[in-house]
């Protein structure tokens, strides 16, 4: 079945530093990519999506280009801010049985930024 | 409504009771997703509806748990005979039809089993 691995968190980082945060997936066909974004307190919203390969998606200075050759999907931000501290998941979604859709998530990556 | 809403926010019940959680979804949109995020365990899909019907229920975790969606609209998840691993918060996404479209969360239910 379909599957995401992102990388474990917690991750720590200081103020205006470049963040990645990796994403890999499995899935049989040509599944669209999600980064989904959890503030504390706050319920889960998207951030950015990309549909087909090659595409970039990108949100709030955060970017990630759909790699089929890598299946992969990581997350970039050049100068992340205090604000930016959150849980981030990663997810597809893919034809499962017919035209019925289902959304794999990843484990989610607490990320947190200090002043 | 304008958002995905569930209810209650919050419940705390005791062992062996049976619970009730309601997730009304954003209008029109077809596709309804429950979740359970666990403390450290990140986002464990439960079951997806497409309209009324149940394509996926792969990740009920046993036969105590049970959902339903009627009209296209409102779903229900139910938990028999609760026990205190069943203590999570549960989420509820709808999106318009899957596939692409972004799916759009509610706060979730705070579900405590003493």
């Amino acid at each position: 079945g379909n599957s995401v691995t992102q990388m474990e968190g917690p991750v720590t980082l200081s103020e205006e530093a470049f963040l990645t945060i990796n994403c890999t997936y499995t899935a049989t066909g040509y599944p669209s990519l999600f980064w989904y974004v959890q503030y504390p307190g706050e319920g889960l919203q998207l951030l950015l999506k990309a549909t087909k390969a090659d595409d970039k998606g990108s949100n709030k200075g955060f970017e990630a280009t759909y790699r089929k050759e890598t299946t992969s999907f990581h997350l970039e931000k050049g100068s992340v801010q205090v604000s930016d501290s959150a849980v981030y998941f990663c997810a597809l979604s893919e034809i499962s049985g017919g035209s019925n859709y289902k959304l794999t998530f990843g484990k989610g990556t607490l990320l947190t930024v200090n002043p | 409504g304008a958002g995905v809403s569930q209810s209650p926010s919050n419940k705390v019940t005791e062992k062996g009771k049976d619970v009730e959680l309601r997730c009304d979804p954003i209008s029109g949109h077809t596709a309804l997703y429950w979740y359970r995020q666990s403390l450290g365990q990140g986002l464990e899909f439960l079951i997806y509806f497409q309209g009324n019907s149940a394509p996926d229920k792969s990740g009920l975790p046993s036969d105590r748990f049970s959902a339903e969606r009627t009209g296209g609209s409102v779903s229900t998840l139910t938990i028999q005979r609760t026990q205190q691993e069943d203590s999570a918060v549960y989420l509820c996404a709808s999106s318009l039809e899957g596939g692409g479209t972004e799916a759009f969360f509610g706060q979730g239910t705070r579900l405590t089993v003493v």
